[in-house]
C-alpha cells in the first residue's frame, strides 16, 4: 500500500513564524503536490513537483515556497504566516504516467495561525 | 484550468435512501476520478471513467460518465451511516505532470 505521512497532524503557529510541513511517501512517485482545503472551496493547488528539485506552481503559491531535495520528500514553506494561511492542508503523491493519475493523499495538517 | 461544478454541496439523509451527487464541466474531461475523504483523513481514490458512458460499479456505489465526457454521476443505493464524508471529483483535464482540478466537494451526513 502507499504510504504518504504529514509531519504533523496539527499546528498552531503565530503570526510572522516561519512554518515548515513536510510530507514523505515511500512509493517512488515521481509527482508530489500540496494542496490547502477550506470550506466551500474544495481543495487548492499550492504547488508540485515532477521530479527532484523540480517544482511547478499551481492555483495559489503566493506566501508558499516549496523544496524537492529528495525523491520521497516534498517540504511546504511558509515563510511569515498569516492568519489568512490557517487551513487544512493535504500533501499528494501520483505516478508520472499518462491516465494513471490516482493521487494518494496524507492525512493532512490542520493549521491555525494566531 | 478545468473547472468542475459540484452538486448538491451539502447532503443530510437518513440510513436507507438513495442519493446521486453530480459533476459538471464546460470542457471535456480526458478522464474523471472521484474520491471519498473522511473525517481527519486525506481523500482515497473511489474510481477513474474514462469512455463517454461508462458506469462501474463498486458495491452500492455506481458512478456514470456522460456520453459527451462533460459530466459524471455518483449514485449510492441505501446508504449508510459509514457513506458519510466528502465527494470530490477530480480530473487531469489535459494537463501535464498528474496535476488534477478538483471540485468543491460534496459533504454527505448519513444518519442512522
Amino acid at each position: 500500500d502507499v504510504k504518504v505521512t504529514q509531519s504533523s497532524r496539527y499546528l498552531v503557529k503565530r503570526t510572522g513564524e516561519k512554518v515548515f510541513l513536510e510530507c514523505v511517501q515511500d512509493m517512488d512517485h515521481e509527482n508530489m503536490f500540496w494542496y490547502r482545503q477550506d470550506p466551500g472551496l474544495g481543495l487548492r493547488l499550492i504547488y508540485f513537483s515532477y521530479d527532484v528539485k523540480m517544482k511547478e506552481k499551481g492555483d495559489i503559491p503566493e506566501g508558499y515556497s516549496v523544496s524537492r531535495e529528495k525523491k520521497e520528500r516534498f517540504s511546504l514553506i511558509l515563510e511569515s504566516a498569516s492568519t489568512n494561511q490557517t487551513s487544512m492542508y493535504l500533501c499528494a503523491s501520483s505516478l508520472r504516467l499518462a491516465g494513471l493519475e490516482t493521487q494518494y493523499f496524507g492525512p493532512g495538517t490542520r493549521l491555525l495561525v494566531l | 484550468t478545468q473547472l468542475l461544478e459540484q452538486s448538491p454541496q451539502f447532503l443530510s439523509i437518513q440510513e436507507g435512501e438513495n442519493l446521486t451527487v453530480y459533476c459538471n464541466s464546460s470542457s471535456v474531461f480526458s478522464s474523471l476520478q472521484w474520491y471519498r475523504q473522511e473525517p481527519g483523513e486525506g481523500p482515497v481514490l473511489l474510481v477513474t471513467v474514462v469512455t463517454g458512458g461508462e458506469v462501474k460499479k463498486l458495491k452500492r456505489l455506481t458512478f456514470q460518465f456522460g456520453d459527451a465526457r462533460k459530466d459524471s454521476s455518483l449514485h449510492i443505493t441505501a446508504a449508510q451511516p459509514g457513506d458519510t464524508g466528502l465527494y470530490l471529483c477530480g480530473t487531469a483535464g489535459g494537463t501535464s505532470y498528474g496535476k488534477l482540478t478538483f471540485g468543491q466537494g460534496t459533504i454527505l451526513t448519513v444518519h442512522p
